[in-house]
């Protein structure tokens, strides 16, 4: 069974800081996908990232960047230099190889990124 | 634009009374989903469609049905809605489920079942 973990709930910074966002996961497939989400106060989902268990390049965008390792089941997200717009709630989530036709991703619980001026 | 919308934004309404909420996406995607937020539950997947004609139960399908005759549309129904279907529901699209393509969602329908 698959399962995400994002210990973190609440996370406050100042402006400019670099915060880092953990997920951890599990799951027996050596196939799968990780993703990351972003749900600003407004309410909407916002789709960051997907990325595959073969590709464990590291990621980034900008200001955001991505730390896939499978050694330590982990898929941190790393915002350089926040801003206040990065308040959010951030999302992580992993889908199996499809077995069987299924394809039904697991999500963490969240965490609450709060970054004040 | 790209963009999946859905609607209606808000709804309220009595148990037992069928509704439907539609979503519609503009990018040809052939991946669709459904999910729904609960504080405490999370995000939760109902549906997906991977084509035309191609549905398949999420995490917590029951009580919901889904259709996908069309691939621009997925829309979501509750034949008898009950209160503990009062959620916030997204909608979703994407080319595959797979894949490193962007997934588009819909911006919400926030449902109270009385």
């Amino acid at each position: 069974a698959q399962k995400v973990t994002q210990a973190q709930t609440e996370i406050s910074v100042v402006e400019k800081e670099d915060v880092t966002l953990d997920c951890v996961y599990e799951t027996r497939d050596t196939t799968y996908y990780l993703f990351w989400y972003k749900q600003p106060p407004s309410g909407e989902l916002v789709f960051l990232i997907r990325r595959n268990s073969f590709d464990e390049q590291n990621e980034i965008s900008g200001r955001y960047s991505w730390n896939f390792q499978k050694s330590t089941s982990s898929f941190n997200f790393t915002i350089t230099a926040s801003q206040v717009v990065d308040s959010a709630v951030y999302f992580c989530a992993l889908s199996e190889e499809p077995s069987g036709g299924s394809y039904i991703p697991t999500f963490g619980r969240g965490t609450s990124l709060i970054v004040h001026p | 634009e790209a963009q999946v919308t859905q609607n209606p934004r808000y709804l309220i309404t009595v148990t037992g009374k069928k509704l439907t909420v539609t979503c519609s996406q503009n990018m040809n995607h052939e991946y669709m989903s459904w999910y729904r937020q609960d504080p405490g539950l999370g995000l939760r997947q109902i549906y997906y469609s991977m084509n035309v004609e191609v549905t398949d139960k999420g995490d917590v399908p029951e009580g919901y049905k889904v259709s996908r005759k069309e691939k621009r549309n997925f829309p979501l129904i509750l034949e008898s809605p009950s209160p503990n279907q009062t959620s916030l529901y997204f909608c979703a699209s994407s080319l595959s489920p797979y894949g490193t393509d962007t997934q588009y969602f819909g911006p919400g329908t926030r449902l109270t079942v009385l």
